[in-house]
């Protein structure tokens, strides 16, 4: 059974451009969550989906956006790249909502941003 | 707001002996789970370990196991007969009933000496 897939592994992007980073799920696995890890603020939540709506938003500006397709499939999108959006972006799944669900990372996307 | 706390950002331990990491945590919630979550260098996230709040009986996986305090907010991770291959990044994290949000510490090093 594949894992959480992530693409692109690694990418380098110019201030002020958009990226948008791709997430496949565990087969079966309906809820996806994504995280940023930076050496400064550590793992923090971006957001959830689950059933293609968002369920849960962390702290971060406008310009994190995501969304979820149908075959639970995730796309996360930053839109006006900053300095600071340089991080290691790791997406997750699971069987379903909460309840303590065991959580399935992905290896990451590391974006740069220059 | 959960939070969670690890205070020893770094720990080192000789091949095969004992040593226990320090999880601590804030919550209103009643319902909750604990996780402890491996980040080898290679940066995917491995569950460890998990722990259901409502269980008093402290989880244990083969070398793994851990103290949970509730009363004391305390989710310390011990790992015995410790391996080189345990040497990585260790998060305790921390999980509402009702949601996929995972709060994160800020992690321990760990490096297993041979």
């Amino acid at each position: 059974k594949a894992g959480v897939t992530q693409t692109p592994r690694y990418l380098i992007k110019t201030r002020g451009q958009q990226v948008t980073l791709s997430c496949s799920p565990i087969s079966g696995h309906r809820s996806v969550s994504w995280y940023q890890q930076t050496p400064g603020q550590g793992l923090q939540f971006l957001f959830e989906y689950f059933s293609e709506t968002q369920r849960n938003k962390g702290n971060f500006p406008g310009r994190f956006s995501g969304r979820q397709f149908s075959n639970s499939r995730s796309e996360m999108n930053v839109s006006t790249l900053e300095l600071g959006d340089s991080a290691l972006y790791l997406c997750a799944s699971s069987l379903v909502r909460g309840e303590g669900n065991t959580i399935y990372f992905g290896e990451g996307s590391w974006l740069t941003v220059v | 707001a959960q939070t969670v706390t690890q205070s020893q950002p770094e720990m080192s331990v000789q091949e095969a002996e004992t040593v226990t990491l320090s999880c601590t945590y804030d919550t209103s919630e009643s319902n909750y789970y604990l996780f402890w979550y491996k980040q080898p260098p290679s940066r995917q996230m491995i569950l460890v370990i998990r722990q259901e709040a409502y269980k008093q009986q402290n989880a244990t996986e083969n070398r793994f196991s851990v103290n949970f305090q509730k009363a004391a907010k305390s989710f310390s991770l011990k790992i015995s007969d410790s391996q080189l291959g345990d040497t990585a990044m260790y998060f305790c994290a921390f999980m509402k009933h009702a949601s996929s949000n995972l709060f994160f510490g800020t992690g321990t090093r760990l490096t297993v000496i041979p």
